[in-house]
């Protein structure tokens, strides 16, 4: 079974609007999540490192601001994607990482109208 | 130079073809390395961590040659279910930040 839930699978917003995606770690406590951002036919692209109980660490060229991460406890982090453009759609992964490999959630298709 | 470099692919190969994938990593001292497998629209799982030693698991073997810094994917008779997007997945900072190649497309065709 899935080891990272991730929610919603899908979502379509209006050009504006905000969108919380919700990454929880089922079966062990995640102190640091991941979160990826995957355009079509491109690999898959870190967007920023979420630490529980402090501010996540953002890659360069990721608008900390656009991205709302928190991370407050070992189970969940959440992305909020604010004030969407159709340019944001994409598909949104996050991953906890164990010691045998990264764990992901279902990922989160979003499309921006 | 990227953190991690994969084939740029994409492969299409008969079924029963053997196909080989290589990804070079730029961190020497990254510990753990990954062979994830994509199908489209879904996320990543994980097909196989590489061991220093080498590695195989049925159809599969994975390979590690830390001089080079590179590592590979073989596939031996492949099936039309092989067909997937592969991604070389290496903890560059050993720190479970994990960085993902560009991946390979394979194709594999009746």
């Amino acid at each position: 079974g899935a080891v990272v839930s991730q929610h919603p699978s899908w979502v379509i917003c209006k050009s504006g609007t905000s969108v919380k995606i919700e990454c929880r770690s089922l079966d062990f406590q995640a102190t640091t999540m991941f979160w990826y951002r995957q355009f079509p036919k491109q690999s898959l692209m870190l967007m920023a490192t979420s630490n529980e109980g402090s501010k996540a660490t953002y890659e360069q060229g990721v608008e900390k601001d656009k991205f709302l991460i928190n991370h407050a406890s070992l189970t969940l982090s959440t992305l909020t994607v604010t004030s969407a453009h159709p340019e944001d759609s994409s598909f949104y992964i996050c991953s906890a990482s164990g010691r045998v490999g990264a764990f992901f959630g279902q990922g989160t298709r979003l499309t921006v109208v | 130079r990227k953190e991690v470099e994969q084939d740029p692919g994409p492969f299409n190969v008969p079924e029963g073809a053997t196909v080989a994938f290589n990804c070079t990593y730029s961190n020497s001292a990254s510990q753990s390395f990954f062979w994830y497998r994509q199908d489209c629209r879904k996320e990543p799982k994980l097909l196989m961590s590489v061991y220093s030693s080498g590695n195989e698991d049925g159809r599969f073997t994975a390979q590690l040659n830390r001089a080079s810094q590179y590592i590979s994917l073989l596939i031996r008779d492949s099936k039309l279910s092989d067909s997937a997007t592969y991604l070389c997945v290496v903890n560059i900072h050993n720190n479970n930040d994990m960085r993902f190649g560009a991946g390979t497309r394979l194709t594999v065709k009746p």
